[in-house]
């Protein structure tokens, strides 16, 4: 079965400039997250969504953070504009509501290096 | 303070000793609690959960003091394989918010 897919897996940009990074959880998880790690802060929650809704986003940095999921295989973390404190590596994950609470699925990440 | 905090480490160990992380949290109210895994630049993956009784999986043992607000994972007969970063994560409940701590390295070494 297939995993969490994460795009792009590595990301370079210049400050300013417009990031989209995009996930698709497992199929019929119903939740999905993101997340940001960094050295300094380690695994910060984004936002989560259940069905599509977004449920808890209190971990998104500021404005310049958004995320969509418009349909249940499809979510999108936008960053609009990019400043170099934002370079991490953004995961997002997927878990089932009948699931238990802790196993969240990974994917592999998106690497985000801002100039 | 951190809601979660962990001893960074590293911890280097030789291969078949027994090592063991402690990990505190400050929120009384929290419910559950984990611990996963994170091999260098890849995704955390669950190890084990935490039940107030203990609990083992094979070399791996957790432990949780509520009155004391901390939590344990011991590993025996340590393998080099086992070289990774070692994540505490609490819930408090309510959501499915996971807290996570910064994590604890391990090189095991030949």
């Amino acid at each position: 079965d297939a995993g969490v897919i994460q795009s792009p897996r590595h990301e370079v940009t210049e400050m300013g400039q417009e990031v989209t990074l995009r996930c698709k959880p497992i199929s019929g998880h119903d939740y999905l997250f993101w997340y940001r790690q960094t050295m300094m802060r380690g695994l910060e929650l984004l936002i989560y969504f259940n069905n599509n809704v977004p449920i808890d986003d209190s971990g998104m940095p500021e404005d310049r953070f958004s995320a969509k999921m418009p349909n249940a295989s499809f979510s999108t973390l936008k960053i609009q504009p990019s400043e170099p404190r934002d370079s991490a590596v953004y995961f997002c994950a997927s878990s089932l509501s009948r699931g238990l609470v802790e196993t969240q699925y990974f994917g592999p990440g998106t690497r985000l290096l801002v100039l | 303070r951190k809601e979660v905090e962990q001893d960074p480490g590293p911890f280097n160990v030789p291969e078949g000793a027994t090592v063991a992380f402690n990990c505190t949290y400050s929120n009384s109210a929290s419910q559950s609690f984990f611990w996963y895994r994170q091999d260098c630049r890849k995704e955390p993956k669950l190890l084990m959960s935490v039940y107030s009784s203990g609990n083992e999986d094979g070399r791996f043992t957790a432990q949780l003091n509520r009155a004391s607000q901390y939590i344990s994972l011991l590993i025996r007969d340590s393998k080099l394989s086992d070289s990774a970063t070692y994540l505490c994560v609490v819930n408090i409940g309510g959501n499915r918010k996971l807290i996570w701590g910064l994590g604890t390295s391990l090189a095991v070494n030949p």
